[in-house]
Formats: structure tokens, C-alpha cells, sequence
């Protein structure tokens, strides 16, 4: 999973496995997070989010669950394709300082699925 | 279509040179965002704006400029200030409250 201070983690999985990953934030003041997929050489792309008044979403093949307790969001893929090899970035917002633009990544996971 | 266009898709610059990369969208956005990646890396804030004729410094801004004189345009100015140009640039744009939306970035190499 995904450590803030880390050089860039890894993940391997079989083919139809599910996947979990994972991303730890520090600030107490973030009420909006976000998950995001990038391939190599583009750009990232939105995956799923969700806000700090809940605990749990859910979309296509993938949940996010936040625990708000320990600071803690993970991202689930269930049955892992080949397609979702790529890099897989959490974000976050604020509310600090009275505006909730500024959009602060973590490092990312490399997920790899093996066929 | 609606999107966010950056651009060039590649960019050589030479030592000492000024270069300004282009982003502009049409989703009607307000906020707008220049993030820096390097290889293996996440994404680090340069600098992003809420609003027309307003920017906020990001993270590592130092070496860079902006501007934003229109909601669909927020170009970034890579000076001979940053030391390590060699990156991959992406820029955003989200509503208040929604996820980012990105280009497909500008990979920039000094020469």
C-alpha cells in the first residue's frame, strides 16, 4: 500500500484476484477524497471518491472505504483485470483556511496484474 | 468535446531559456491546477487558482509563473529560476466540491 515518504510502492496480483490499496493522509481537516488511475504517459483519471460524512462507496468493480479515526482510505478492485495495471493516486481537500481547492496527492501504488 | 487541452505534448528547452506551457478547458470550471511529476513519483502542487485574476502558490513554486486572465486558460511559465525543469507537467480543473480533471500533460527535457 501507500505510505506518504516512501518511493513508490508496489503491488502485485493475480488475474481475478481482488486488490486493495491503500493511502494514509495527515490532516484532520480533509473532507474530501479522491482516487485516481494513471496509466503511463497520461494523465490521471477519477475513479471514485468520497466525503468525510461517509464511510464506504461503491462503483463499478471498486469500493472506497474511509476510516476517519486513523486517518486511513483504501481503494478495492474486485477481480483484477490486466487493464488495471497502472499507478493508483489518492487525493485529498480541505476546508482549511476557508477554501477547499487546494487538491493534495499522495506518492501512488503500482498495481501490476500478472495474467 | 469537452475537455482540458494541454499543450505541446513535448517541449525541449535550452538552459537559461523561459518556457510557457498551455492549458485551457471548456468545462466551465473554476479552479484550475499545475502539478510536476517525476519519474516514479506522485504529483506535486506548482500552483493553482480559484477564480479569474487570483492564483495560489502550491508546494513547489518557486521557478515558476502563472496567470489567469481567463476562467478557461491558466498557462504555466517555466523560468530559468527552476534549476530542474525535467518533468512531466499535468495540468486540472475541477468545480468546487468534485473531483480533478486532467490533460494528458506536457513532458518537458532541458536540452
Amino acid at each position: 500500500g501507500e505510505s506518504v515518504g516512501l518511493h513508490l510502492p508496489t503491488l502485485s496480483v493475480q488475474e481475478g484476484d481482488n486488490s486493495i490499496i491503500n493511502c494514509a493522509y495527515s490532516n484532520s481537516a480533509s473532507d474530501y477524497f479522491i482516487w485516481y488511475k494513471q496509466e503511463s504517459g497520461k494523465g490521471p483519471q477519477f475513479i471514485i471518491d468520497i466525503r468525510s460524512n461517509m464511510d464506504k462507496r461503491q462503483g463499478q468493480r471498486v469500493t472506497v472505504l474511509l476510516n476517519k479515526t486513523v486517518k486511513h482510505l483504501s481503494l478495492q478492485i474486485a477481480a483484477t483485470q490486466p487493464g488495471d495495471s497502472a499507478v493508483y493516486f489518492c487525493a485529498e481537500t480541505s476546508n482549511s483556511g476557508g477554501s477547499n481547492y487546494k487538491l493534495t496527492f499522495g506518492k501512488g501504488t503500482l498495481l501490476t496484474v500478472n495474467p | 468535446d469537452g475537455g482540458i487541452t494541454q499543450s505541446p505534448k513535448y517541449l525541449f528547452r535550452k538552459e537559461g531559456q523561459n518556457v510557457t506551457l498551455s492549458c485551457e478547458q471548456n468545462l466551465n470550471h473554476d479552479a484550475m491546477y499545475w502539478y510536476r511529476q517525476d519519474p516514479g513519483q506522485g504529483l506535486r502542487l506548482i500552483y493553482y487558482s480559484q477564480i479569474v485574476n487570483d492564483f495560489q502558490k502550491g508546494d513547489i513554486a518557486e521557478g515558476y509563473s502563472v496567470s489567469r486572465e481567463k476562467k478557461e486558460s491558466f498557462p504555466l511559465t517555466v523560468t530559468s529560476a527552476q534549476k530542474n525543469p525535467t518533468a512531466f507537467y499535468l495540468c486540472a480543473s475541477r468545480h468546487r466540491r468534485s473531483g480533478a480533471f486532467f490533460g494528458q500533460g506536457t513532458r518537458l527535457t532541458v536540452v
